[in-house]
C-alpha cells in the first residue's frame, strides 16, 4: 500500500534561514509523482512543487526546492530565505498512478513557525 | 491560471438542515474533482471522487446518502450535506484535476467551514 510519512509535527526556522521538511514514501509503483502544498491558516492549499518519479533533475520553483532521492523514497522540500509568510502548514502528497484515479495520498503535515 | 473557486467560505446552520456547497474551476475544464474532510492540525481526508457525468466513488466508510456530490459540468461540483449534525462540522475542501495523465496537479479551492448548531 502507499503511504507517505513526515515525522516532523512541527518546526522552528529563524527568518531568513533554509529549513528543510522531510517526507518518505512507500510506493511499489514505478511511476508515481510526489507533490508538496502549503495550508496558512487560512486553510487553502496552495500547490508549491511537483517531482516526478522519473525526472532526474530535482524540482525548484523560486524559494522553494524538492530534494528527491529515489533510492531512499524520500522527497525533502527545501525553503531558502525563510519570510515570515512561510508560517504555514506544510503537507506532502503522492499521487497514486494505479488506475489512473488521480488521487492524492497526503502525509500528517508539519507545521512551520518562522521566526522574527 | 488553475483557480479553484468554493462556495460558501462559511456555513452555520442548524441541526437537521442540508447544505451545499459549490466547486469551480475557473479557467479550466475539470472531468475530476475531488472532496476532502479535514479537522484541525489534520491532515486531508479525501471523502469522495467527483467525475463529471457519472456517479462519484465514494471512500471507504463515507456515507454516499449522506454526502451528496453531483458533478454537473466540467467546471462545477457539489457537495451536498443532508440533515446536518453537529458531528459534520469540519473544514471541507474541493480540489480539481488538471494536466495529462501521470503528469496531472490538484489545485484547491479556499474551502467551506462548516458550523453545525
Amino acid at each position: 500500500a502507499q503511504k507517505i510519512t513526515q515525522t516532523q509535527p512541527g518546526m522552528f526556522v529563524q527568518e531568513k534561514e533554509a529549513v528543510t521538511l522531510d517526507c518518505t514514501y512507500d510506493t511499489s509503483d514505478q511511476s508515481y509523482g510526489l507533490f508538496w502544498y502549503k495550508q496558512p491558516s487560512s486553510g487553502e492549499m496552495i500547490f508549491l512543487i511537483y517531482q516526478g518519479s522519473y525526472d532526474e533533475q530535482n524540482a525548484t520553483e523560486g524559494r522553494y526546492s524538492l530534494n528527491f532521492q529515489k533510492a531512499r523514497k524520500s522527497a525533502n522540500l527545501v525553503i531558502s530565505a525563510s519570510q515570515l509568510g512561510d508560517s504555514a502548514m506544510y503537507f506532502c502528497a503522492m499521487r497514486e498512478v494505479t488506475g489512473n484515479t488521480g488521487k492524492l495520498i497526503f502525509g500528517q503535515g508539519t507545521t512551520l513557525q518562522v521566526k522574527p | 491560471g488553475a483557480v479553484v473557486s468554493q462556495h460558501p467560505s462559511r456555513v452555520i446552520c442548524k441541526s437537521g438542515t442540508s447544505v451545499k456547497i459549490e466547486c469551480r474551476s475557473l479557467d479550466f475544464q475539470a472531468t475530476t474533482m475531488f472532496w476532502y474532510r479535514q479537522f484541525p492540525k489534520k491532515s486531508l481526508m479525501l471523502m469522495a471522487t467527483s467525475n463529471e457525468g457519472s456517479k462519484a466513488t465514494y471512500e471507504q466508510g463515507v456515507e454516499k446518502d449522506k454526502f451528496l456530490i453531483n458533478h454537473a459540468s466540467l467546471t462545477l461540483s457539489t457537495l451536498t450535506v443532508t440533515s446536518a449534525h453537529p458531528e459534520d462540522s469540519s473544514f471541507y475542501i474541493c480540489s480539481a484535476r488538471t494536466g495529462g495523465w501521470g503528469t496531472d496537479t490538484q489545485y484547491f479551492g479556499p474551502g467551506t467551514r462548516l458550523t453545525v448548531l
